[in-house]
């Protein structure tokens, strides 16, 4: 499987902020995708990066919140504007990859706490 | 209905026990079913992935897909400390826009493998 490097690993910041996110793999991925996991929640899909064009936006998020870059096959950027706390929670870089490219595998998490 | 439940837990076994983790999912064209573990503290780490009706062993884990019933099962043979996390069941549900792969994920069922 791929090695997804993710960047801060935590970070603390203030309301009404913006924090950017950046994901790092090994290798070249077709598809690679930002989830969100709230405190005490399960993972919830925030965006599709797609690689040369603009992201795509899953239901109840939208590109000025979450604004996503994917300038290549092997790095995106997560992009938090205007945070609140409600915003506090963990975001996960992840790719489809493994035997069969049907897998989803994830990078260590950026934890977020916004005060 | 939501798309993947999990039985609710938290669930709590002996060591050396068997652990049976449960998940439904309402679309009945799905392909790809999941299994992640994850640890307190650390992002999703993929257990088991099923995509045939029957059973799929691999060392202490199998991995249970009934498509007629929409139910996919893992079990956990010789439970140890080491096992104990959030399990989270996860569906390629098929979509018909937007991007064109999404994993979703259950709320997790909390293991505790007591010495």
């Amino acid at each position: 499987s791929a090695v997804i490097s993710q960047k801060p690993s935590r970070d603390i910041c203030q309301r009404g902020t913006s924090l950017t996110i950046q994901c790092q793999v090994d290798s070249q991925v077709t598809m690679m995708f930002w989830y969100r996991q709230q405190p005490g929640q399960s993972l919830t899909l925030i965006a599709t990066a797609n690689q040369g064009s603009e992201a795509t936006y899953e239901s109840g998020f939208v590109i000025d919140k979450f604004p996503i870059s994917r300038p290549n096959l092997t790095f995106s950027t997560l992009t938090v504007s205007n945070m609140s706390p409600e915003d506090s929670s963990i975001y996960l870089c992840s790719v489809l990859s493994g035997q069969f490219g049907n897998t989803i595998y994830f990078g260590e998490g950026s934890w977020l706490t916004v005060v | 209905q939501k798309e993947v439940e999990q039985n609710s837990g938290p669930l709590s076994v002996p060591e050396g026990a068997i652990a049976s983790l449960n998940c439904t999912y309402s679309d009945r064209g799905s392909q790809s079913f999941f299994w992640y573990r994850q640890y307190s503290g650390k992002s999703p780490e993929l257990i088991m992935s099923i995509y045939s009706n029957g059973d799929k062993e691999d060392g202490r884990f199998t991995a249970q897909l009934n498509k007629a019933s929409q139910y996919v099962s893992l079990l956990i043979r010789d439970s140890q400390p080491s096992d104990s996390a959030t399990y989270l069941c996860a569906v390629n549900i098929p979509r018909r826009g937007g991007s064109n792969y999404k994993l979703t994920f259950g709320k997790g069922t909390l293991l505790t493998v007591n010495p």
